[in-house]
């Protein structure tokens, strides 16, 4: 059974560019979830998606967005980088979006973002 | 929404027992769930409360009371590799009744 992958691992960008993260979900797991960290804090919760549509967001602007694919991978969007979106971005799967399985998220390593 | 409180900080020795507690504040109730992350890794998983009381794996066990809105996690016979952030995590009725996090508390074990 393969966990959560995502790429890239590491990356810079300079202030107004745009990026793009993917996330491989964990086989089985049909909802993902895309959370922002910063260092020192939790992760806070940036939206997820379930059978490709985004059905919950959190405090996060519109230039913050997303997808699902039929084979639940997912991919996170910013547009018009802003220093403070340096941030470790994490992708979490789960076997549902209710239930008890909800509350058990199988993350990613991250994708590390470094905004100049 | 759902805000959380932890300790920033605990230290304890090898073999000790530590408990992190934790109190939530949240709109609906769907659970309280502990994740541990070590430097430069991911969050894992380690337990996961929806009744009153304790849930017992291996050496970690929390507890839940719901109506003090309050957790704690006890890492028991305490080894050198559960130095790491552990975070509690809430469940309520956010828009995708999705997990919140708190800041997280840094454990240090000490030989």
């Amino acid at each position: 059974e393969t966990g959560v992958t995502q790429s890239p691992t590491h990356l810079i960008k300079t202030r107004g560019q745009q990026v793009t993260l993917r996330c491989s979900s964990q086989s089985g797991h049909n909802t993902v979830s895309w959370y922002q960290q910063a260092l020192g804090q939790g992760p806070q919760f940036i939206f997820q998606y379930y059978r490709e549509e985004e059905n919950g967001r959190g405090n996060f602007p519109p230039r913050f967005s997303g997808l699902q694919f039929p084979n639940y991978s997912s991919e996170l969007n910013v547009n018009a980088l802003e220093l403070d979106d340096s941030a470790l971005y994490l992708c979490a799967s789960s076997l549902e979006t209710g239930g008890p399985g909800a509350n058990v998220l199988t993350f990613g390593a991250g994708s590390r973002l470094t905004v100049l | 929404g759902q805000s959380l409180e932890q300790p920033s900080e605990v230290t304890a020795v090898e073999g000790a027992i530590v408990q992190i507690n934790c109190t939530y504040q949240t709109s609906g109730f769907y659970g309280l769930s502990w994740y541990q992350q070590h430097d430069g890794g991911a969050p894992t998983f380690l337990s996961y409360n929806a009744l009153d009381g304790l849930e017992e794996t291996g050496r970690f066990s929390s507890f839940l009371s719901r109506s003090d809105s309050y957790g704690y996690l006890l890492l028991q016979e305490l080894q050198m590799k559960d130095s790491a952030s552990y975070f509690c995590a809430v469940r309520g009725s956010g828009s995708a009744r999705q997990l919140t996090f708190g800041s997280g508390t840094q454990l240090t074990v000490l030989p």
